[in-house]
């Protein structure tokens, strides 16, 4: 009965460097979101899993950015050459669409991700 | 989806009521009203969500404008652990499944 878990919780890293952000999901939940926290503001959208489908990468920043997902399990968000204002807290969430318009969103505790 | 406007922090005594305003003037007829919180170091979490008809549930209740442009998210009795940022969101019901988060209402329980 475990909700959604992230990992690393903390990751520092030095610019220039490559990093692996992991989400499990809840089991059963077929979409699955990454989103993006700077200090002191709001969540800003990178991306979505749902299913087979495409993902929607709509939110995704630069090309530095890429995200995978194995079925409807595991995902991992991946940075390539990280700079300084790609610090911020990394939150995925995952949800059980069902009928209708209710698919609550479960978070993760969130990678806090500070980049030297 | 179209944008919400908030205030940036509330204040409230403990086991008082809250009523924290949303403002949602652009809103669509498809859009539904949610409302989740984040607890300081940890990741939102769903409070309740709504279209039409006023809502509640364990958390909370939901006032909902008869125009619809605007909404109160109502705690009845806060608590210390109510302290967090609420926002209020709207999310189309056609498919667009993310969430999008402004700044939200930081809210502040005094003891």
């Amino acid at each position: 009965g475990a909700g959604v878990s992230q990992s690393p919780s903390n990751k520092v890293t030095e610019k220039g460097k490559d990093v692996e952000l992991r989400c499990d999901p809840i089991s059963g939940h077929t979409a699955l979101y990454w989103y993006r926290q700077r200090l002191g503001q709001g969540l800003e959208f990178l991306i979505y899993f749902q299913g087979n489908s495409a993902p929607d990468k709509s939110g995704l920043p630069s090309d530095r950015f890429s995200a995978e997902r194995t079925g409807e399990s595991v995902s991992t968000l991946t940075i390539q050459r990280t700079q300084q204002e790609d610090s911020a807290v990394y939150l995925c969430a995952s949800s059980l669409l069902r009928g209708g318009n209710y698919n609550e969103q479960f978070f993760g505790p969130g990678t806090r991700l500070t980049v030297l | 989806d179209a944008k919400t406007t908030q205030p940036n922090s509330m204040e409230s005594n403990e086991e008082e009521p809250v009523h924290l305003p949303c403002n949602h003037s652009t809103i669509s007829g498809t859009d539904y009203i949610h409302w989740y919180r984040q607890l300081p170091s940890q990741g939102p979490e769903y409070v309740i969500h709504g279209l039409t008809s006023n809502v509640n549930n364990r958390m909370a209740s939901l006032a909902i404008a008869e125009d619809r442009k605007s909404s109160t998210l109502i705690l009845h009795r806060a608590t210390l652990r109510d302290a967090a940022v609420y926002y209020c969101i709207l999310r189309s019901n056609f498919g667009n499944e993310k969430l999008t988060f402004g700044t939200g209402t930081r809210l502040t329980i005094i003891p």
